[in-house]
């Protein structure tokens, strides 16, 4: 299975925008690129996904290289609401499960 | 609509017995997926089961086991408890269970083996 690779942890200041970078360097041709985040006491929720092209949601924007080795999750104003784990996940199209990895913790100041 | 349900939220078990964890989807989803959360393994996948049969498994002992209900609900049962089996235990469901399709994950159910 394609393995992610993200940093332990990041600090962002309110307010201000988050660039959380996510490496996937044996991804393959089928492999969806997904992010979700956990917050405190709660289960994971998803935030975004995408293939190929960059996308947008009213969560965040996703931005995937053109060789797909990595991608950045952008959350354009952090606030306090978005400290959270962030997980990427590879995600191939014929398969139904979700691996995680150890994700990114975010911590936002005030 | 309502979101995805666990029952119960907090289960305290000694080890040697077995335990049944329950869990309703959102309506119209056919696909359940299950995860163990522990702070020493992270989220770990245990099984995916869609219209009543399993689809995916995790790398879990045979000690864990799932099954679904023709209404979508699903149980995880774990037999002769380890204490290591401690864990938040969490599922999702996702209408199809596909790569596109997004997975809904309930708040879990908090086990604890003594």
């Amino acid at each position: 299975d394609a393995k992610t690779t993200q940093p332990n942890s990041m600090e962002s200041n309110e307010e201000e925008p988050v660039h959380l970078p996510c490496n996937h360097s044996t991804i393959s041709g089928t492999d969806y690129i997904h992010w979700y985040r956990q917050l405190p006491s709660q289960g994971p929720e998803y935030v975004i996904h995408g293939l190929t092209s960059n996308v947008n949601n009213r969560m965040a924007s996703l931005a995937i290289a053109e060789d797909r080795k990595s991608s950045t999750l952008i959350l354009h104003r952090a606030t306090l609401r978005d400290a959270a784990v962030y997980y990427c996940i590879l995600r191939r199209y014929n398969n139904n499960d979700m691996r995680f990895g150890a994700g990114t913790r975010l911590t936002v100041k005030p | 609509k309502a979101g995805v349900t666990q029952t119960p939220r907090y289960l305290i078990k000694t080890r040697g017995q077995q335990v049944t964890l329950s869990c309703s989807p959102i309506s119209g989803h056919r696909s359940v997926s299950w995860y163990q959360q522990t702070p020493g393994q992270g989220l770990q996948f245990l099984f995916e089961y869609f219209s009543e049969t399993q689809r995916n498994k995790g790398n879990f002992p045979g000690r864990f086991s799932g099954r679904q209900f023709s209404n979508s609900r699903s149980e995880m049962n774990v037999s002769t408890l380890e204490l290591g089996d401690s864990a938040l235990y969490l599922c999702a469901s996702s209408f199809s269970g596909r790569a596109t399709d997004t997975q809904y994950f309930g708040p879990g159910t908090r086990l604890t083996v003594l």
